[in-house]
């Protein structure tokens, strides 16, 4: 049982260039979620889903998209990215059922944009 | 909209002493509280959780209770130990009413150091 996992660890773009990131998680949770950690402000929403096919926006979508065309896959793109988009990405997934729905994350992606 | 805000940090202690990190939250509703540790390099693993008012979580020695009367959710540990040190988030879930589908509003963090 791997828990949540994200590939890649490390990534440095250019600005404008598009990369991927691929968040898997083998424990049948049907809620997802993309934060970004920023020093300073915690760790704050991007998108999330709450079942296969659906996504919904957070607190902090603009750059970004996702797609969640399988169940354990969330992927979080960036189809420009911008210094801005400098951060450490964590995905994270959640049980449906009841509450308070406890949270396990992934490890994390850092990403520079230079 | 729901929000939550913690200490100011770092927090640097020496090993046995006591140690409280302050949170208190801004919710509609009735909010689930959580606090969740990060290890150097590591992803975020929840600490403890409480669902509603006088609840009080605990785990491996820390606890936290839920005061609504003053809306806060303080971390407090008797003994720490230099395997405490890292970074400890306050966080609440479900506050704004409706189906909140389990998103976390976090607070900024607190780094805690603890030397021998």
């Amino acid at each position: 049982n791997a828990g949540v996992t994200q590939t890649p660890k490390f990534r440095v773009l250019k600005t404008g260039q598009s990369m991927t990131l691929l968040c898997a998680q083998d424990m049948n949770h049907e809620y997802m979620y993309w934060y970004r950690q920023d020093p300073g402000m915690g760790l704050r929403l991007i998108h999330y889903s709450v079942g296969e096919g659906t996504t919904a926006k957070g607190e902090v979508p603009d750059g970004y998209n996702v797609s969640r065309l399988k169940k354990q896959n969330f992927l979080l793109g960036l189809e420009s990215a911008a210094p801005s988009q400098t951060s450490v990405y964590f995905c994270a997934s959640s049980y449906a059922a009841g509450g308070p729905y406890e949270q396990y994350f992934g490890p994390g992606t850092r990403l520079t944009v230079t | 909209g729901d929000s939550v805000t913690q200490m100011e940090g770092p927090v640097t202690l020496s090993e046995e002493a006591f140690l409280t990190i302050n949170c208190t939250y801004t919710a509609t509703g009735y909010p689930s509280l959580f606090w969740y540790v990060q290890y150097p390099g590591e992803g975020l693993q929840l600490l403890l959780k409480a669902t509603k008012a006088d609840d009080k979580g605990s785990n491996k020695d820390f606890e936290a209770t839920y005061r609504k009367e003053t809306t806060s959710f303080h971390l407090e540990k008797g003994s720490v130990q230099v395997s405490d040190s890292a970074v400890y988030f306050c966080a609440l879930s479900g506050g704004a009413g409706g189906t909140s589908y389990g998103k976390l509003t976090f607070g900024q963090g607190t780094i805690l150091t603890v030397h021998p």
